[in-house]
Protein backbone atom coordinates (compact mmCIF):
# COMPACT_ATOMS: atom_id res chain seq x y z
CA UNK A 1 0.00 0.00 0.00
CA UNK A 2 1.33 3.55 -0.63
CA UNK A 3 1.76 6.01 1.67
CA UNK A 4 3.63 7.76 4.25
CA UNK A 5 6.09 6.45 7.09
CA UNK A 6 7.36 8.35 10.32
CA UNK A 7 10.04 6.87 12.65
CA UNK A 8 10.37 6.75 15.43
CA UNK A 9 7.20 7.20 17.00
CA UNK A 10 8.53 8.32 20.22
CA UNK A 11 11.71 10.24 20.38
CA UNK A 12 13.74 11.57 23.21
CA UNK A 13 16.19 14.04 23.27
CA UNK A 14 19.04 15.04 25.62
CA UNK A 15 20.05 18.56 26.46
CA UNK A 16 22.54 19.33 23.36
CA UNK A 17 21.48 16.88 21.30
CA UNK A 18 20.73 16.71 17.93
CA UNK A 19 18.13 14.20 16.64
CA UNK A 20 16.39 13.21 13.29
CA UNK A 21 13.04 12.22 12.61
CA UNK A 22 12.63 10.40 9.53
CA UNK A 23 10.11 10.53 6.72
CA UNK A 24 10.15 8.50 3.48
CA UNK A 25 6.84 8.30 1.01
CA UNK A 26 5.71 5.82 -1.87
CA UNK A 27 3.36 8.28 -3.24
CA UNK A 28 5.66 9.31 -5.88
CA UNK A 29 5.07 12.77 -4.23
CA UNK A 30 7.06 15.56 -5.62
CA UNK A 31 6.60 17.63 -2.99
CA UNK A 32 6.95 17.11 0.89
CA UNK A 33 6.61 18.87 4.06
CA UNK A 34 7.66 19.71 8.26
CA UNK A 35 4.84 20.38 10.75
CA UNK A 36 5.44 21.29 14.09
CA UNK A 37 1.51 20.99 16.25
CA UNK A 38 1.37 22.21 19.81
CA UNK A 39 -1.65 22.18 21.64
CA UNK A 40 -4.43 24.75 20.71
CA UNK A 41 -1.86 26.10 17.90
CA UNK A 42 -2.61 23.93 15.13
CA UNK A 43 -0.13 22.91 12.51
CA UNK A 44 2.92 25.20 12.09
CA UNK A 45 4.99 24.83 9.22
CA UNK A 46 9.03 24.33 9.76
CA UNK A 47 9.66 23.39 5.86
CA UNK A 48 8.52 22.05 2.92
CA UNK A 49 10.63 20.89 -0.29
CA UNK A 50 8.60 20.98 -3.60
CA UNK A 51 11.93 18.74 -5.39
CA UNK A 52 14.80 16.81 -4.85
CA UNK A 53 17.95 19.04 -3.72
CA UNK A 54 16.03 22.44 -2.86
CA UNK A 55 14.03 23.08 0.35
CA UNK A 56 12.26 26.17 1.62
CA UNK A 57 12.15 27.64 5.05
CA UNK A 58 8.59 27.66 6.83
CA UNK A 59 7.10 29.76 9.16
CA UNK A 60 9.32 28.54 12.04
CA UNK A 61 12.38 26.82 10.60
CA UNK A 62 14.64 28.40 13.05
CA UNK A 63 16.75 25.07 15.41
CA UNK A 64 15.96 22.92 12.64
CA UNK A 65 17.40 21.50 9.49
CA UNK A 66 16.31 19.52 6.56
CA UNK A 67 17.58 17.80 3.27
CA UNK A 68 16.30 16.13 0.22
CA UNK A 69 18.56 13.61 -1.43
CA UNK A 70 15.87 11.46 -2.77
CA UNK A 71 12.37 11.75 -4.05
CA UNK A 72 11.03 9.38 -1.17
CA UNK A 73 12.85 10.79 1.70
CA UNK A 74 12.76 14.19 3.49
CA UNK A 75 14.49 13.60 7.24
CA UNK A 76 14.30 16.40 9.84
CA UNK A 77 17.13 17.30 12.04
CA UNK A 78 16.05 18.69 15.73
CA UNK A 79 19.11 20.49 16.51
CA UNK A 80 20.58 21.44 19.97
CA UNK A 81 19.27 25.53 19.00
CA UNK A 82 16.01 24.64 19.45
CA UNK A 83 14.91 25.31 23.07
CA UNK A 84 11.63 24.10 22.92
CA UNK A 85 11.38 21.15 21.08
CA UNK A 86 8.73 19.14 22.57
CA UNK A 87 5.98 18.66 20.15
CA UNK A 88 4.51 16.14 17.85
CA UNK A 89 5.93 16.59 14.33
CA UNK A 90 4.13 15.59 11.17
CA UNK A 91 5.68 14.65 8.07
CA UNK A 92 3.24 15.31 4.49
CA UNK A 93 3.28 15.36 1.04
CA UNK A 94 1.50 16.15 -2.32
CA UNK A 95 1.64 15.86 -6.04
CA UNK A 96 2.74 19.44 -6.46
CA UNK A 97 2.48 22.55 -4.14
CA UNK A 98 1.76 24.64 -7.17
CA UNK A 99 -1.82 24.77 -8.97
CA UNK A 100 -4.94 22.80 -7.97
CA UNK A 101 -3.67 19.62 -6.68
CA UNK A 102 -2.34 20.56 -2.88
CA UNK A 103 -4.12 17.69 -1.43
CA UNK A 104 -1.42 16.81 1.58
CA UNK A 105 -1.31 13.62 2.73
CA UNK A 106 0.17 12.93 6.55
CA UNK A 107 2.17 10.53 8.13
CA UNK A 108 1.18 9.28 11.61
CA UNK A 109 3.51 11.69 13.67
CA UNK A 110 6.65 11.55 15.81
CA UNK A 111 6.25 12.67 19.11
CA UNK A 112 9.42 14.21 20.70
CA UNK A 113 10.16 14.44 24.57
CA UNK A 114 13.00 16.55 26.13
CA UNK A 115 15.19 14.13 28.89
CA UNK B 1 -1.46 36.53 2.23
CA UNK B 2 -4.16 33.80 2.98
CA UNK B 3 -5.56 32.80 6.52
CA UNK B 4 -7.93 30.88 8.23
CA UNK B 5 -10.21 31.40 11.32
CA UNK B 6 -11.41 28.34 12.96
CA UNK B 7 -14.38 29.77 15.40
CA UNK B 8 -14.51 27.65 18.86
CA UNK B 9 -12.12 25.92 19.65
CA UNK B 10 -14.10 23.34 21.51
CA UNK B 11 -17.78 21.96 20.22
CA UNK B 12 -19.38 19.84 22.13
CA UNK B 13 -22.64 18.06 20.82
CA UNK B 14 -24.77 15.22 21.78
CA UNK B 15 -25.09 11.61 19.44
CA UNK B 16 -27.45 12.07 17.13
CA UNK B 17 -27.87 16.28 16.46
CA UNK B 18 -25.86 18.25 13.84
CA UNK B 19 -22.21 18.82 13.98
CA UNK B 20 -21.18 22.40 12.70
CA UNK B 21 -17.90 23.25 12.88
CA UNK B 22 -16.98 27.25 11.22
CA UNK B 23 -14.20 28.27 9.32
CA UNK B 24 -13.92 31.34 7.53
CA UNK B 25 -10.61 32.16 5.36
CA UNK B 26 -9.22 35.38 4.12
CA UNK B 27 -7.44 35.02 0.36
CA UNK B 28 -6.76 37.86 -2.51
CA UNK B 29 -6.83 35.08 -5.17
CA UNK B 30 -9.90 32.14 -5.43
CA UNK B 31 -8.75 29.24 -2.65
CA UNK B 32 -8.21 25.79 -1.97
CA UNK B 33 -9.89 24.74 0.48
CA UNK B 34 -9.63 22.01 3.14
CA UNK B 35 -10.98 19.93 6.00
CA UNK B 36 -9.02 17.41 8.08
CA UNK B 37 -9.19 15.15 10.96
CA UNK B 38 -7.14 13.87 13.25
CA UNK B 39 -7.61 11.30 15.85
CA UNK B 40 -5.77 10.93 19.02
CA UNK B 41 -1.80 10.89 18.35
CA UNK B 42 -2.42 9.92 14.57
CA UNK B 43 -1.81 12.10 11.68
CA UNK B 44 -4.55 13.73 9.47
CA UNK B 45 -6.58 12.53 7.49
CA UNK B 46 -8.54 14.47 4.30
CA UNK B 47 -12.67 14.53 4.98
CA UNK B 48 -13.11 16.66 2.04
CA UNK B 49 -11.74 19.51 -0.23
CA UNK B 50 -13.10 22.31 -2.46
CA UNK B 51 -11.32 23.50 -5.55
CA UNK B 52 -13.35 25.50 -7.48
CA UNK B 53 -15.88 22.66 -9.09
CA UNK B 54 -19.23 22.65 -6.72
CA UNK B 55 -19.93 24.79 -3.75
CA UNK B 56 -21.19 22.13 -2.18
CA UNK B 57 -18.67 19.14 -1.32
CA UNK B 58 -19.20 16.53 0.21
CA UNK B 59 -16.81 13.98 2.01
CA UNK B 60 -16.40 10.88 3.81
CA UNK B 61 -17.91 9.75 6.95
CA UNK B 62 -20.99 11.84 5.85
CA UNK B 63 -19.62 15.11 6.12
CA UNK B 64 -20.20 17.75 3.67
CA UNK B 65 -18.97 21.58 3.72
CA UNK B 66 -20.31 24.82 1.56
CA UNK B 67 -18.21 27.12 0.07
CA UNK B 68 -19.49 30.36 0.13
CA UNK B 69 -17.67 33.27 -1.56
CA UNK B 70 -19.76 36.62 0.19
CA UNK B 71 -19.56 35.50 3.54
CA UNK B 72 -15.58 34.09 3.28
CA UNK B 73 -16.61 30.81 4.57
CA UNK B 74 -16.34 27.02 4.78
CA UNK B 75 -18.60 25.53 7.48
CA UNK B 76 -18.01 21.83 8.03
CA UNK B 77 -21.08 20.22 8.96
CA UNK B 78 -22.67 16.59 9.45
CA UNK B 79 -26.88 15.75 10.04
CA UNK B 80 -26.31 13.32 12.99
CA UNK B 81 -23.42 12.88 15.21
CA UNK B 82 -21.71 9.90 15.86
CA UNK B 83 -19.48 8.71 18.97
CA UNK B 84 -16.95 7.66 16.61
CA UNK B 85 -16.44 11.96 15.09
CA UNK B 86 -14.90 12.83 18.48
CA UNK B 87 -11.91 14.13 16.77
CA UNK B 88 -9.97 17.54 16.29
CA UNK B 89 -11.06 19.04 12.97
CA UNK B 90 -8.84 21.49 10.80
CA UNK B 91 -9.67 24.08 7.94
CA UNK B 92 -6.71 24.99 5.52
CA UNK B 93 -6.82 27.20 3.08
CA UNK B 94 -4.37 27.30 -0.02
CA UNK B 95 -3.80 30.06 -3.01
CA UNK B 96 -1.31 31.01 -5.71
CA UNK B 97 2.06 28.55 -5.54
CA UNK B 98 2.02 28.16 -1.53
CA UNK B 99 1.72 25.59 1.18
CA UNK B 100 -1.35 24.64 2.77
CA UNK B 101 -2.20 27.14 5.72
CA UNK B 102 -4.45 25.34 8.78
CA UNK B 103 -6.33 27.31 11.37
CA UNK B 104 -5.74 26.24 14.80
CA UNK B 105 -8.06 23.28 15.03
CA UNK B 106 -11.38 22.59 16.58
CA UNK B 107 -12.16 19.36 19.02
CA UNK B 108 -15.43 18.17 18.74
CA UNK B 109 -17.10 16.53 21.72
CA UNK B 110 -20.01 13.62 21.17
CA UNK B 111 -22.17 13.23 24.48
CA UNK B 112 -23.93 10.22 24.35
Amino acid sequence: DGGITQSPKYLFRKEGQNVTLSCEQNLNHDAMYWYRQDPGQGLRLIYYSQIVNDFQKGDIAEGYSVSREKKESFPLTVTSAQKNPTAFYLCASSTSSGGAWKTQYFGPGTRLLVL
Amino acid sequence: AQSVTQLGSHVSVSEGALVLLRCNYSSSVPPYLFWYVQYPNQGLQLLLKYTSAATLVKGINGFEAEFKKSETSFHLTKPSAHMSDAAEYFCAVSAGNTPLVFGKGTRLSVIA
